[in-house]
């Protein structure tokens, strides 16, 4: 079965400090998407990063990267310069390609400190 | 502007009374979908949509109907709320595959006493 599993239900970082989410998945798939959501406390769920499997290099969006490991079914967000705007709870999420369909972790609560 | 509403985006109620959540999307997206969100579990898929008249059941469907007679809209329908049904709701969707990323509602929280 296809799971993903967030082993950090909360953190917390220093405003400006770097922190990283971790997340791990399990597929049999060799094709496949991952994703990092922030859910904010408006409850949108925003997507912040994505990453294609067949792509060795690491997405980057702003402030925001991932380490992806494929070999170790990994898939780590990194925030830069935390900010009091990224406090919410972030989803690690897997859909396998060409198939209608995306697994959620059960989430991290990321708190930024001032 | 492109987006996926749902409505109500609150919604408080008692067991047994049958209810509707609406969603719509303006993107013309083939995909919908509705998830649930509970404290501790993440989002787990209800029921979803390939395209008009195409339903299928995600992971938690017991308890939940949903129908898709026009491409823009997908209710979710609670015949009879039971308390276990008490969660936050989203909506999503996304044009069909290949594409992957699903753009999500604002979500509807529901209380069932």
């Amino acid at each position: 079965a296809q799971t993903v599993t967030q082993s950090q239900p909360e953190m917390s970082v220093q405003e400006a400090e770097t922190v990283t989410l971790s997340c791990t998945y399990d597929t049999s798939e060799s094709d496949y998407y991952l994703f990092w959501y922030k859910q904010p406390p408006s409850r949108q769920m925003i997507l912040v990063i994505r990453q294609e499997a067949y792509k060795q290099q690491n997405a980057t969006e702003n402030r925001f990267s991932v380490n992806f490991q494929k070999a170790a079914k990994s898939f780590s967000l990194k925030i830069s310069d935390s900010q009091l705007g990224d406090a919410a709870m972030y989803f690690c999420a897997y859909s396998p390609a060409q198939r209608d369909k995306i697994i959620f972790g059960k989430g991290t609560r990321l708190h930024i400190l001032p | 502007e492109a987006q996926v509403t749902q409505n109500p985006r609150y919604l408080i109620t008692v067991t047994g009374k049958k209810l509707t959540v609406t969603c719509s999307q303006n993107m013309n997206h083939e995909y919908m979908s509705w998830y649930r969100q509970d404290p501790g579990l993440g989002l787990r898929q209800i029921y979803y949509s390939m395209n008009v008249e195409v339903t299928d059941k995600g992971d938690v469907p017991e308890g939940y109907k949903v129908s898709r007679k026009e491409k823009r809209n997908f209710p979710l329908i609670l015949e009879s709320p039971s308390p276990n049904q008490t969660s936050l709701y989203f909506c999503a969707s996304k044009p069909g595959a290949p594409s992957v990323t699903q753009y999500f509602g604002p979500g509807t929280r529901l209380t069932v006493l």
